[in-house]
């Protein structure tokens, strides 16, 4: 039973143009998370979807960003038009439908974007 | 809105000593609560969690409770050692669902 995949696991761009990263949940988790890392800080929380459902994007930029989780394939985290203070670890994490509030997210390696 | 406020550090620490982590929250509801431990270069690990007052959350020889009247989750271990070394993050879980993680403790243990 693979784990939470993430990928790329490296990505660089440059200024200007659009970063996507990907995470497939662990299998039968209907719950995804992300997270940024920024370096020597700690994490924060960007969206929380179901499948087709945003359930909160409390911690998302208002421009730039967008993250979906369609009925079928992965979990896209799309940043447009990046710029130097978007380089940072994203982490991914997923949990189950039910018993949420005793979930364990688990996490996958996290997709680290450089920005040159 | 629920929140995490933990210990920052960096604490650096000898090998075998006592260590103590500090975790407070506020939430509405009641949370569940976890530690989390990363390790460099890689994602975030459950070490232990509780998930209502008075529970004890251990693994590992880390130990953290559950305390509603001090909104705490202090993580514990006796005699820590080289292999401990990583960045320890205290998180909630509250009614909503939402998973929200503190700041991040590094430690070292040095031998």
């Amino acid at each position: 039973n693979a784990g939470v995949m993430q990928n790329p696991r490296h990505l660089v761009r440059r200024r200007g143009q659009e970063a996507r990263l990907r995470c497939s949940p662990m299998k039968g988790h209907s719950h995804v998370y992300w997270y940024r890392q920024l370096p020597e800080e700690g994490l924060k929380f960007m969206v929380y979807l179901q499948k087709e459902n945003i359930i909160d994007e409390s911690g998302m930029p208002k421009e730039r960003f967008s993250a979906e989780f369609p009925k079928e394939g992965p979990s896209i985290l799309r940043i447009q038009q990046v710029v130097r203070g978007d380089s940072a670890a994203y982490f991914c994490a997923s949990s189950p439908l039910q018993a949420a509030r005793a979930n364990v997210l688990t996490f996958g390696a996290g997709s680290r974007l450089t920005v040159l | 809105g629920d929140s995490v406020t933990q210990m920052e550090g960096p604490v650096t620490l000898s090998e075998e000593a006592f260590l103590t982590i500090n975790c407070t929250y506020t939430a509405t509801g009641y949370p569940s609560l976890f530690w989390y431990v990363q390790y460099p270069g890689e994602g975030l690990q459950l070490l232990l969690k509780a998930t209502k007052a008075d529970d004890k959350g251990s693994n590992k020889g880390f130990e953290a409770t559950y305390r509603k009247e001090t909104t705490s989750f202090h993580l514990e271990k006796g005699s820590v050692q080289v292999s401990d070394s990583a960045v320890y993050f205290c998180a909630l879980m509250g009614d909503n669902n939402d998973m929200r993680f503190g700041a991040g403790t590094r430690l070292t243990v040095k031998p």
